[in-house]
This record gives structure tokens, sequence and C-alpha cells, in this order.
């Protein structure tokens, strides 16, 4: 009930190119799903977030597209540049009062060639 | 990075002993968070706590025990460290007014041989 499944765990693309990041949850009450960009040596930071009575949400270069019905929902990063190479956690939030259960997904590791 | 410090930053220990990581912040938030990170099973919640002296469990707090004697400091102690619980640890807090983010520390990596 509480898993989020991401796929691919790797994902090479080249400069310019439309990386894309699945993942697909259960449980219908979550509240909000956000992804997560992580470098080496640091931790996770939160790149864009959407509700789920939001079928898509742009930031930038960065969308993400949501299908409540398949319950899945995907990362694209636009026009991708080699400074985009990280690590992406997608997750699945629920939110008790004032504190937030959070659910990540396994993470896919993206490195885009010049 | 929300004020939030994680000491030490790499720790290599032995099995058996006593290891205490601590996390710092100075903006006064209540809630915050111990995950732990290996590959292949993302981010995973140790415990959490949602004020001074209140902790609760996350979904692997076996072999970890947590205090937070003051807002601005959440200790995290493995009591008798095993090889299973090497992994890059990272302290995470929730801002208010910011329900959907939570901002994490730098990590620490913790090797227990």
């Amino acid at each position: 009930q509480q898993q989020v499944k991401q796929s691919p765990q790797s994902l090479i693309v080249q400069k310019g190119g439309i990386p894309i990041i699945n993942c697909a949850y259960e449980n219908t009450a979550f509240d909000y799903f956000p992804w997560y960009q992580q470098f080496p040596g640091k931790g996770p930071a939160l790149l864009i977030a959407i509700r789920p009575d939001v079928s898509e949400k742009k930031e930038g270069r960065f969308t993400i597209s949501f299908n409540k019905s398949a319950k899945q929902f995907s990362l694209h990063i636009m026009d991708s540049q080699p400074g985009d190479s990280a690590t992406y956690f997608c997750a699945a939030l629920l939110l008790f009062g004032g504190y937030q259960k959070v659910t990540f997904g396994t993470g896919t590791k993206l490195q885009v060639i010049p | 990075d929300a004020g939030i410090t994680q000491s030490p930053r790499h720790k290599v220990t032995e099995t058996g002993t006593p290891v205490t990581l601590r996390c710092h912040q100075t903006e006064n938030h209540r809630y915050m968070y111990w995950y732990r990170q290996d590959p292949g099973h993302g981010l995973r919640l140790i415990h959490y706590s949602y004020g001074v002296k209140d902790t609760d469990k996350g979904e692997v707090s076996d072999g970890y025990s947590v205090s937070r004697s003051k807002t601005e400091d959440f200790l995290l102690t493995l009591e008798s460290a095993t090889s299973s619980q090497t992994s890059v640890y990272f302290c995470a807090i929730r801002a208010a007014g910011v329900e959907e983010k939570l901002f994490f520390g730098s990590g620490t990596q913790l090797s227990v041989l």
C-alpha cells in the first residue's frame, strides 16, 4: 500500500534529449507527489511537486505528468543538459496534521552526455 | 539548506561499538527526521521528531534510538553498530508553511567494519 515503484534504475541521454522517469503507486490517499534531485555528496533537494487533482505541472524545463486513474506519474526533463546529471527520486506524501509521511522510490541515476 | 548541519560527515567504526550522529538546525523547525539511504532502497525513514522530547519510529527503526532534548538538535544513536547499518544517513526538516517539502542535510557516510 505504501510502496512507490520507480523506473528505470538508470538512464543515459544525449544533451538536448528528453529523459522520462516513471513512478507508480498504490495508495490513493497520498496528498502530494514530489520529485527530488540529488547530486553526489549532497542531500536530496525538492525539484517539483504535484497534487493529485492536477494532471500536469511545469517548472522551467521540468514537467510532472500525473495520471490518477492509472496511479502513475512521471518526470520529463526538456532540453536536458550535462548539469542535470544526478539521481532523481519520486516520492508520495501523506499529511497527518503537521507530520508528513514520505515514501520514496528507489531512484534513477541520470547521465546526460554532451 | 534550511540551516541544517550534520556531524560527522564521515565515520568508520567497528561492529558492536555505539555511534551517535548529530543533526543541528538553526531555524527552530518543529519536525525533524532521520533517513538512511541505500542502493536499491531509496530513502527510508528511521525515526522522526515532532517537538522536544517527542519522537516516534519510522519504517526501519530497529537498532536505532533518537533523542531531542533541544529544538535545534536531533541525535541518532546506534547502540551497537552492525555491518547492516553501513549507510548514508540524512537528517531532514519540514519547514512551517511548506507542507510538501523536506529540506535535507548533506548526510553522514557511516561504515561499520
